[in-house]
């Protein structure tokens, strides 16, 4: 049983294209997260959901667009992407809204080329 | 702004040994401390946490060590094994989780 699973796990699409990332936890958390990792490991929160609700959106184009159709699911969609784009991102949960013991999923490798 | 980050990006330690990664943060207002280890293609996993209120909190052969004085966090494991080769990252709370940049760990045979 995966606790926090994302799909796709790599992603490789072209310039301009509009692409989805899906994330599910079933540890019953109320906040779930989205990162991104650049390509020197530096991770940084984008944006925070508590119970479907926005909390944190950190300073994000606003080409990406997080959807929560409920509180075991968080979507990451992208509009327009572009090659600066390319990272890996990862989904995580918490039972709190600020993080602690958060687990993560196994990430999402975006390729744009 | 608000910052944490690591002394080293790499260390290297021969199997058996004892590691210690270090981590400076520097906002007095954090009151949680996270470490996780990232393996090659995997998320962060957890490894252990700490609160604001101590100064040293023991696992399964790792340690953390919390000194608010000079803002700094360490993280110990007791006897490396080839399978602690991996990314550790300090992660401190204010209002949301800040992850510093760092630390590869490499186990040496």
């Amino acid at each position: 049983d995966t606790a926090v699973s994302q799909t796709p796990k790599y992603l490789v699409t072209q310039m301009g294209n509009d692409k989805s990332i899906k994330c599910e936890q079933n540890l019953g958390h109320d906040t779930m997260y989205w990162y991104k990792q650049d390509s020197k490991k530096f991770l940084k929160i984008m944006f925070s959901y508590n119970n479907k609700e926005l909390i944190i959106n950190e300073t994000v184009p606003n080409r990406f667009s997080p959807k929560s159709p409920d509180k075991a699911h968080l979507n990451l969609h992208i509009n327009s992407l572009e090659l600066g784009d390319s990272a890996v991102y990862f989904c995580a949960s918490s039972q709190d809204s600020r993080g602690s013991e958060a687990f993560f999923g196994q990430g999402t490798r975006l390729t744009v080329v | 702004g608000e910052s944490v980050g690591l002394h080293l990006p790499t260390l290297s330690v021969q199997e058996g040994d004892n590691s210690i990664i270090n981590c400076a943060y520097s906002n007095s207002a954090s009151d949680y401390f996270i470490w996780y280890k990232q393996e090659s293609g995997k998320g962060p996993q957890f490894i252990i946490d700490i609160r604001s209120n101590m100064d040293k909190r023991q696992g399964q052969r790792v340690t953390v060590l919390l000194n608010k004085t000079v803002k700094h966090l360490s993280l110990q494991i007791a006897a490396t094994q080839p399978g602690d080769s991996a990314v550790y990252f300090c992660a401190e709370r204010q209002r949301q989780l800040t992850f510093g940049s760092g630390t590869q760990l490499t186990v040496l045979p």
